[in-house]
């Protein structure tokens, strides 16, 4: 079964570094999404991404964050300067038709010390 | 805003039923969703039912819908240690510019007692 595939599984950063997150969709899906789940609260919506442009983003995605699909295939979260409180696990996600649920990745555990 | 609701731990034994419950608020869902995360995984999707339905049925898993009280179930018959999870609750917003964007439950985590 397809998958999405994020690297990598774990990155530890210090403060005030960029770190770019790493997606590869399913290659049929036309929806992209990053959420973020800081550990014991909720999975958070950050932004999603259609037909190579942003289409919604939440407040937690400010000027810090961007995302790009560069090649067609790759699909990247960059945080331009990290925060302690941007600890968290990055889920990538994909759709075809996002009514019907979407593929998660595995996530990436992101560490900022 | 929205927000989705959950307990945060059920733990059951093999081979009898789990219910999972979740509540949510917003009334203009559309699509109702329960995922699966395994340790180290990423959220497997189970099921989902759209919000004119008020069960689905797929195998061990049955999905109720009570949308005047806004309040959704997952039951896993038969439940098997291998069902240890954290399952959660999601809804979807209706898209704004084509996306759907999820809100999720903080997840119950079910243990199966063998």
């Amino acid at each position: 079964e397809p998958e999405v595939t994020q690297t990598p599984s774990h990155q530890v950063t210090q403060m005030g570094q960029e770190v770019i997150l790493r997606c590869v969709p399913i290659s049929n899906h036309l929806y992209f999404y990053w959420y973020r789940q800081i550990l014991g609260q909720k999975v958070e919506f950050l932004v999603s991404f259609y037909n190579n442009e942003i289409s919604e983003k939440s407040e937690i995605f400010d000027d810090q964050f961007s995302v790009e699909r560069p090649d067609g295939s790759n699909f990247t979260l960059k945080i331009r300067s990290t925060k302690l409180e941007d600890s968290a696990m990055y889920f990538c996600a994909g759709g075809d038709r996002g009514n019907y649920g979407y593929t998660f990745g595995s996530g990436t555990r992101l560490t900022v010390v | 805003g929205e927000d989705v609701e959950q307990s945060l731990f059920l733990s059951v034994r093999e081979g009898d039923s789990s219910v999972i419950n979740c509540t949510y608020t917003d009334s203009s869902s559309t699509y109702l969703y329960w995922y699966k995360q395994e340790p180290g995984a990423g959220l497997q999707l189970l099921t989902y039912i759209f919000s004119n339905m008020d069960m689905k049925q797929d195998q061990r898993l049955t999905v109720l819908l009570n949308k005047k009280d806004k309040h959704l179930s997952l039951r896993i018959a038969d439940t098997q240690t291998g069902d240890s999870a954290i399952y959660f609750c999601a809804e979807s917003i209706p898209p704004g510019a084509g996306s759907y964007q999820l809100t999720f439950g903080k997840g119950t985590k079910l243990s199966v007692i063998p």
